[in-house]
């Protein structure tokens, strides 16, 4: 399995902040994902991280609320933009396997906006 | 549209008692794939098994089964003999195969508290 790795594990914010959260893979991947889970509930998918490319938005996330960027085939982040206490979560970044749709997740950032 | 729904929200059993976790699914494809994952209190998502459309065995590994019914379109889990350590919310999830579709649809999860 790939071990991906992400900064900060946790942070509490203002509101109107921003966050910019890390994730480093340690093997070149296609593909990154990035999920929310809030609090008491499921994973939902924000975006996925395209390498040379804008990245690709789900229904109800937007690019400015939630920009991101994918330098190389390793790392991406995510910015979570002017915080609001409803943005509080865990922030999950996930890769591929070789083998397609197998996935694996990181540990997770989790945010608290006051 | 994928769907996955796990109708148990939260289950508490006592050590060594055996429990089963459901999940049911909807999905129009023919080709799909389904996972369990575990989330411990401390966050992180562990991937415990993928099993694709096309395999109807049944797997067991150590204490864990997973049992896939196509005809029912569910993906349930048991673990046996439950440890205090099992305790942990479980997410079934779905994706579909083909072109580089790999986003997963996870159901709502279900909460297992094993007390001692």
């Amino acid at each position: 399995s790939a071990v991906i790795s992400q900064k900060p594990s946790r942070d509490i914010c203002q509101r109107g902040t921003s966050l910019t959260i890390q994730c480093q893979v340690d093997s070149q991947v296609t593909m990154m994902f990035w999920y929310r889970q809030q609090p008491g509930q499921s994973l939902t998918l924000i975006a996925t991280a395209n390498q040379g490319s804008e990245a690709t938005y789900e229904s109800g996330f937007v690019i400015d609320k939630f920009p991101i960027s994918r330098p190389n085939l390793t790392f991406s982040t995510l910015t979570v933009s002017n915080m609001s206490p409803e943005d509080s979560s865990i922030y999950l970044c996930s890769v591929p396997r070789m083998d397609p749709n197998e996935q694996f997740f990181g540990p997770g950032t989790r945010l608290t906006v006051l | 549209a994928q769907k996955v729904t796990q109708a148990q929200t939260e289950i508490s059993v006592v050590e060594k008692e055996d429990v089963t976790l459901d999940c049911v699914y909807e999905t129009r494809d023919t080709t799909y794939y389904l996972f369990w994952y575990k989330q411990p209190p401390s966050g992180e998502l562990v991937f415990l098994i993928r099993r694709n459309s096309f395999d109807e065995q049944n797997e067991i590994s150590g204490r864990y089964s997973w049992n896939f019914q196509k005809s029912t379109s569910s993906f349930n889990f048991t673990i046996t003999a439950s440890q205090v350590v099992d305790s942990a919310v479980y997410f079934c999830a779905l994706s579909n195969s083909g072109g580089s579709n790999y986003k997963l649809t996870f159901g709502k999860g279900t909460l297992l508290t094993v007390n001692p």
